[in-house]
């Protein structure tokens, strides 16, 4: 029962560079989420994805690109890493609708730096 | 726009001590609020929500809609609640949820 994965864990990168964080989860989860975790910010979501070809921006999306072609898959992407992007990325899924509907299923994290 | 704010960075107790953690939120909507909890080097994982009306762990929390409040509560603190605790807010018929800042719970003996 593997869940929700993310890779790579741990990435450094330089400023300029693109850098794809992956999401894979085994749940059929219909919304997929990600968040990034900043030291007095908390968790900021910066994309959503309600299905399969359908996602949406959050607060503090500029900056990234995601796609979802696969239920399954949500990789973010950051087109070219800026310091300001060095932080803990979360992704989430949720099932739709029902009495669950707003439990999120986090992965474990990638921390990314960015120098 | 919604908003929740947790106004503790960190909140250190004594074991056996009560607990409260507070949340506000501001939101014109009807809102449905959480409690997540990340444990050391585990994952963030709900702990409870207020339409369920339960107890999970000790906790409670209820929510004060005059208030704007879902405060979160435990009467006699454990060394296992050290953890860090968000507050979150759902709005919409999505699963999208806006946290707040989170609280460093630290319990000691």
């Amino acid at each position: 029962d593997a869940g929700i994965t993310q890779s790579p864990r741990y990435k450094i990168t330089e400023t300029g560079r693109q850098v794809t964080l992956m999401c894979h989860q085994t749940w059929s989860h219909s919304y997929m989420f990600w968040y990034r975790q900043d030291l007095g910010h908390g968790l900021r979501l910066i994309y959503y994805s309600a299905a399969a070809d359908i996602t949406d921006k959050g607060e503090v999306s500029d900056g990234y690109v995601v796609s979802r072609s696969k239920t399954e898959n949500f990789p973010l992407t950051l087109e070219s890493a800026t310091r300001s992007q060095t932080s803990v990325y979360f992704c989430a899924s949720s099932p739709a609708g029902g009495p669950d509907t707003g439990e999120l299923f986090f992965g474990e994290g990638s921390r990314l730096t960015v120098l | 726009a919604q908003r929740v704010t947790q106004p503790e960075k960190l909140l250190s107790v004594f074991k056996g001590a009560p607990v409260e953690l507070k949340c506000n939120y501001s939101y014109s909507g009807s809102p449905e609020l959480f409690w997540y909890v990340q444990y050391s080097r585990q994952r963030l994982q709900l702990l409870l929500r207020h339409i369920s009306r339960e107890s999970i762990k000790g906790f409670t929390a209820d929510l004060n809609k005059g208030e704007t409040s879902f405060h979160l509560k435990k009467p006699f603190a454990q060394e296992e609640d050290s953890a860090m605790y968000y507050c979150a807010l759902r709005t919409g018929t999505a699963s999208k949820l806006t946290f707040g800042t989170g609280t460093r719970l630290q319990v000691t003996l």
